[in-house]
C-alpha cells in the first residue's frame, strides 16, 4: 500500500532562518506531488505541484521554493523565513489507480518567531 | 476557472442531530467531486467522492450526491457523533490526472454531547 511521510512534524524557527521540509511517498511510482499551506483557522492554499522530477509549478509568488530531486521526494524550502510563513504545511500525492484523488500526509506545524 | 463554495462555519450540533454542509461548484466539463475531513492536528483524509452526475458517495454514515443540475455536492449525515467534530472540505478536480484539486474554505463542525 502507499504511504506518505512528512518531517519534521513540528518546527519552531526564528525569522530570517532557512527552512527545509521533506515529503516522501512510498509504494507508488511517478506520483504527482503537491505542497499546501494552511494558516491558522483558514483554508488550504496550494503552493507548488510537480508532475515529475525537476518539474515544479508555482501557484503563488513568495519566498518559498520547491524541488523534486527524486521521483518520490518533494522538498519545500526557504532561504529566509518570514513571520507570515507560520502555518500547517501539507504534502499530498495523486497517482496509481486513482489519478484524481489526492492523499495527504500528516503535515508539519511551522511556527516562525 | 473552477471554484468551490461551501457554507461558512462553525456549525455546532448536538449528538444525534442531522447534519448538512452545503457545497456548490463552478467548473467546466465533468469534474470529480470530493469531501475531505481534517481532525485536529492532522492532515486531510478522503471521506467520500463521486465522479459523475447522480453518483452518491458514502462512507462512515456520511453521504453526498453529485447533482449536476444544481452544481451541488452537499454532505449529509443522519446522526452525528462527538467523534465527527472536525473541519470538512469540499473539493473538485477536472478529470485530468495532472490538475490539482480546488478546495472550498472548509466548514468546522463541533458536536456536543
Amino acid at each position: 500500500s502507499q504511504t506518505i511521510h512528512q518531517w519534521p512534524a513540528t518546527l519552531v524557527q526564528p525569522v530570517g532562518s532557512p527552512l527545509s521540509l521533506e515529503c516522501t511517498v512510498e509504494g507508488t511510482s511517478n506520483p504527482n506531488l503537491y505542497w499546501y499551506r494552511q494558516a491558522a483557522g483558514r483554508g488550504l492554499q496550494l503552493l507548488f505541484y510537480s508532475v515529475g522530477i525537476g518539474q515544479i509549478s508555482s501557484e503563488v509568488p513568495q519566498n518559498l521554493s520547491a524541488s523534486r530531486p527524486q521521483d518520490r521526494q518533494f522538498i519545500l524550502s526557504s532561504k529566509k523565513l518570514l513571520l507570515s510563513d507560520s502555518g500547517f504545511y501539507l504534502c499530498a500525492w495523486t497517482g496509481g489507480r486513482s489519478t484524481d484523488t489526492q492523499y495527504f500526509g500528516p503535515g508539519t506545524r511551522l511556527t516562525v518567531l | 476557472g473552477n471554484s468551490v463554495t461551501q457554507m461558512e462555519g462553525p456549525v455546532t450540533l448536538s449528538e444525534e442531530a442531522f447534519l448538512t454542509i452545503n457545497c456548490t461548484y463552478t467548473a467546466t466539463g465533468y469534474p470529480s467531486l470530493f469531501w475531505y475531513v481534517q481532525y485536529p492536528g492532522e492532515g486531510l483524509q478522503l471521506l467520500l467522492k463521486a465522479t459523475k452526475a447522480d453518483d452518491k458517495g458514502s462512507n462512515k454514515g456520511f453521504e453526498a450526491t453529485y447533482r449536476k443540475e444544481t452544481t451541488s455536492f452537499h454532505l449529509e449525515k443522519g446522526s452525528v457523533q462527538v467523534s465527527d467534530s472536525a473541519v470538512y472540505f469540499c473539493a473538485l478536480t477536472s478529470n485530468s490526472g495532472n490538475t490539482p484539486l480546488v478546495f472550498g474554505k472548509g466548514t468546522r463542525l463541533s458536536v456536543i454531547a
